[in-house]
C-alpha cells in the first residue's frame, strides 16, 4: 500500500525559510524509474508543480521557482525534504507530495502553509 | 516552459449530460498529457495518463483524446460524484505545467 505525508510547519514568517518533508511508504526512492515530486496550490487557485527528485538523485525545479527551491532524499528513512527559500505571503498555499516520475499516482493529504508575519 | 489553457473555466451541467473540458498545449506533447479530478479540501486524483489510457480505478465513463497540441476529457454521463475540479497536466518536458482548471459544477 503506497502512502505519502507531508510535515512542517503551519505558518512561517516572511523571508524565513520553509522545510517541508514527505514521509511515504510501500515503495522506495531506491528503485530504478522512481521519483517524488511537490505541487502546491494556494486557496482557491490552481495547481502548480514545484520540483521532481528520481532514483538517481536527479533533480528538476519549477523555472520561476528555481532559484529558492532545493530538493533531497533520504532513501534509507523514505523520505524527501523540500526547502523553500525567502518565503512571501504569495507562497501560502497546500504543499503536496506526489509520486512517480510524470504522472502523479498517489498524492499526500497535502499541508496548508501560510506565510504571515 | 510549455503553457497550458483550459477551457471552459466553468461548466454548469446536469446529471446524465455528456461534458467535454478541452485542453490546449503552447507546443506538441505528443501524448504525454494526463487529467485529474480535485474535489475540494482533497488531493488531486488521476483520472487518465497519456491522454487517453484510463487510470486504474477511474470510472468508465471518463475517456481522453487527442494529441500534440489539443487532448479533451469526456464524462459520458456525468453522476453526482463527478461534480469537481478538473486539471490536466503535461509531462513531454520539464518543468511539468497544469492547466488553470475547469470547475463542473451543478446547473
Amino acid at each position: 500500500q503506497v502512502t505519502l505525508r507531508e510535515s512542517g510547519p503551519a505558518l512561517v514568517k516572511p523571508t524565513q525559510t520553509l522545510t517541508l518533508t514527505c514521509t511515504f511508504s510501500g515503495f522506495s526512492l531506491g528503485t530504478s524509474g522512481m521519483c517524488v515530486n511537490w505541487v502546491r496550490q494556494p486557496p482557491g487557485k490552481a495547481l502548480e508543480w514545484l520540483a521532481l527528485i528520481d532514483w538517481a538523485d536527479d533533480k528538476y525545479y519549477s523555472t520561476s521557482l528555481k532559484t529558492r527551491l532545493t530538493i533531497s532524499k533520504d532513501t534509507s528513512k523514505n523520505q524527501v525534504v523540500l526547502t523553500m527559500t525567502n518565503m512571501d505571503p504569495v507562497d501560502t498555499a497546500t504543499y503536496y507530495c506526489a509520486r512517480t516520475c510524470s504522472t502523479f499516482d498517489y498524492w499526500g493529504q497535502g499541508t496548508l502553509v501560510t506565510v504571515s508575519s | 516552459d510549455i503553457q497550458m489553457t483550459q477551457s471552459p473555466s466553468t461548466l454548469s451541467a446536469s446529471v446524465g449530460d455528456r461534458v467535454t473540458i478541452t485542453c490546449r498545449a503552447s507546443q506538441s506533447l505528443g501524448s504525454w498529457l494526463a487529467w485529474y479530478q480535485q474535489k475540494p479540501g482533497k488531493a488531486p486524483n488521476l483520472l487518465i495518463y497519456k491522454a487517453s489510457s484510463l487510470q486504474s480505478g477511474a470510472p468508465s465513463r471518463f475517456s481522453g483524446s487527442g494529441s500534440g497540441t489539443e487532448f479533451t476529457l469526456t464524462i459520458s454521463s456525468l453522476q453526482p460524484d463527478d461534480f469537481a475540479t478538473y486539471y490536466c497536466q503535461q509531462y513531454n518536458s520539464f518543468p511539468f505545467t497544469f492547466g488553470p482548471g475547469t470547475k463542473v459544477d451543478i446547473k
